[in-house]
């Protein structure tokens, strides 16, 4: 599996737009890049998944460039209730049996 | 999306007893779970890969006459912490792969907090 790395931590105020990179550098052909968010005390939560370009759900946008050598989180409008653990992981899930493997992942802390 | 649940969520007991945790895919069938445990400022780190109707597969370090996984249906998998010690307190965490809109995702249980005393 790719190997990812990550900042260690961020903070923001309530209100901005958080963007998380992640650099994946040996990401294979068939990988696909997630990332989940964790709180204390409880299992990850997936966010959002993508293969290039872009992604955008409810909750969250994944910028991939062209080379797919890094991703990029985008969290708009962050609230004190994003304050959380961020893992983005990379792997090839086509197959049912292949587990994820986190890194250290990213602590965002929003502040008032 | 699916649902991953834990019980119990957490548990204290002695040491040199044995502790159960189920693991369970409530909305679908899971041929593959994953057991996960996390310390505390850590990242989750991957024990074993828990395979319906055939041994566990252990991550190196991970001791599985210890640790006993036993994935006896498609919803239900199960990890006992065998004479646990203080040093097995952690975060316990299950998880299953799902099909969803045609890509696998990996969903994961709420956790289970074990205190060895």
């Amino acid at each position: 599996l790719a190997k990812t790395t990550q900042p260690i931590s961020m903070d923001s105020y309530e209100g901005q737009e958080v963007n998380i990179t992640c650099s994946h550098n040996n990401i294979a052909t068939n990988d696909y890049i997630t990332w989940y968010q964790q709180f204390p005390s409880q299992g990850p939560r997936f966010i959002i998944q993508g293969y290039k370009t872009k992604v955008t759900n409810e909750v969250a946008s994944l910028f991939i460039p062209a080379d797919r050598k890094s991703s990029t989180l985008s969290l708009p409008r962050v609230s004190l209730s994003d304050t959380a653990v961020y893992y983005c992981l990379v792997g090839d899930w086509n197959s049912g049996n292949t587990p994820l493997v986190f890194g250290k992942g990213t602590r965002l802390s929003v502040i008032a | 999306g699916a649902v991953v649940s834990q019980h119990p969520s957490r548990v204290i007991c002695k040491s040199g007893t044995s502790v159960k945790i189920e693991c369970r895919s409530l909305d679908f069938q899971a041929t593959t779970m994953f057991w996960y445990r996390q310390f505390p400022k850590q990242s989750l780190m991957l024990m074993a890969t828990s395979n319906e109707g055939s041994k566990a597969t252990y991550e190196q370090g991970v001791e599985k006459d210890k640790f006993l996984i036993n994935h006896a249906s498609l919803t239900l998998s199960t990890l006992t912490v065998t004479s646990a010690h203080p040093e097995d307190s952690s975060f316990y965490i299950c998880s299953a792969r799902a099909l969803t809109s045609g890509k696998w995702a990996q969903y994961f249980g709420p956790g289970t907090r074990l205190l060895v005393l």
